[in-house]
């Protein structure tokens, strides 16, 4: 069974960094492409950028260009999204997803982190 | 950049109804047009990939057709478990990018 289990809830202050993770399973992991999608409270879903695990190629959103680091470690099957100074207004819910093979498709979710950033 | 223009915003309907949203982009996308569900507190489903394929186990109830610029997400007989925010989803592979519809939030009358 394929899934995404991603890292718990983070309350963090302002200025502070974060590496959030999720971790593959049930499927090769270095085969399928792993986007990263926000969505602040009350609104819409926002493409950040994708990872390929096998050769790491990573492509990101110019909204997000800059803003947040995209990694994965294929030894351990989890990809990371991160920051390293926060804002309040990065305070969000984030989603990896996994991109179907041949579509531009996300078939399988991870659960969501919820990130909140408060002094 | 690719925009896609989704609508309506929010949409209720009764039980049974016909549900019909849309979704135009700004330029031509062939069939690189996916359909989510989204409920409260969950993450996204995907039900239609391609513009119209329905994905495994996602009921025939829902269906998606277009290409080129218009889109179409339908739901022949409304049901109350699909109550729910729409997102329609369109891709570019060069350069490599997503874009989501802004949504309609579909409920209950």
């Amino acid at each position: 069974e394929v899934q995404l289990v991603q890292s718990g809830a983070e309350v963090k202050k302002p200025g502070e960094s974060l590496k959030i993770s999720c971790k593959g399973s049930g499927y090769s992991f270095t085969s399928y492409w792993i986007g990263w999608v926000r969505q602040m409270p009350g609104k819409g879903l926002e493409w950040m950028g994708i990872i390929y695990p096998g050769d790491s190629d990573t492509r990101y959103s110019p909204s997000f260009q800059g803003q947040v680091t995209i990694s994965a470690d294929k030894s351990i099957s989890t990809a990371y999204l991160q920051w390293s100074s926060l804002k309040a207004s990065d305070t969000a819910m984030y989603y990896c997803a996994r991109q179907d093979t041949g579509s531009g498709s996300y078939n399988y979710w991870g659960q969501g982190t919820l990130v909140t950033v408060s002094s | 950049d690719i925009q896609m223009t989704q609508s309506p915003s929010s949409l209720s309907a009764s039980v049974g109804d016909r549900v019909t949203i849309t979704c135009q982009a700004s330029q031509d996308i062939s069939n690189y047009l996916n359909w989510y569900q989204q409920k409260p507190g969950k993450a996204p489903k995907l039900l239609i990939y391609d513009a119209s394929n329905l994905e495994t186990g996602v009921p025939s109830r829902f269906s998606g057709s277009g290409s080129g610029t218009d889109f179409t997400f339908t739901i022949s007989s409304l049901q109350p478990e699909d109550i729910a925010t729409y997102y329609c989803q369109q891709y570019d592979n060069l350069p490599l990018m997503y874009t989501f519809g802004q949504g309609t939030k579909l409920e209950i009358k």
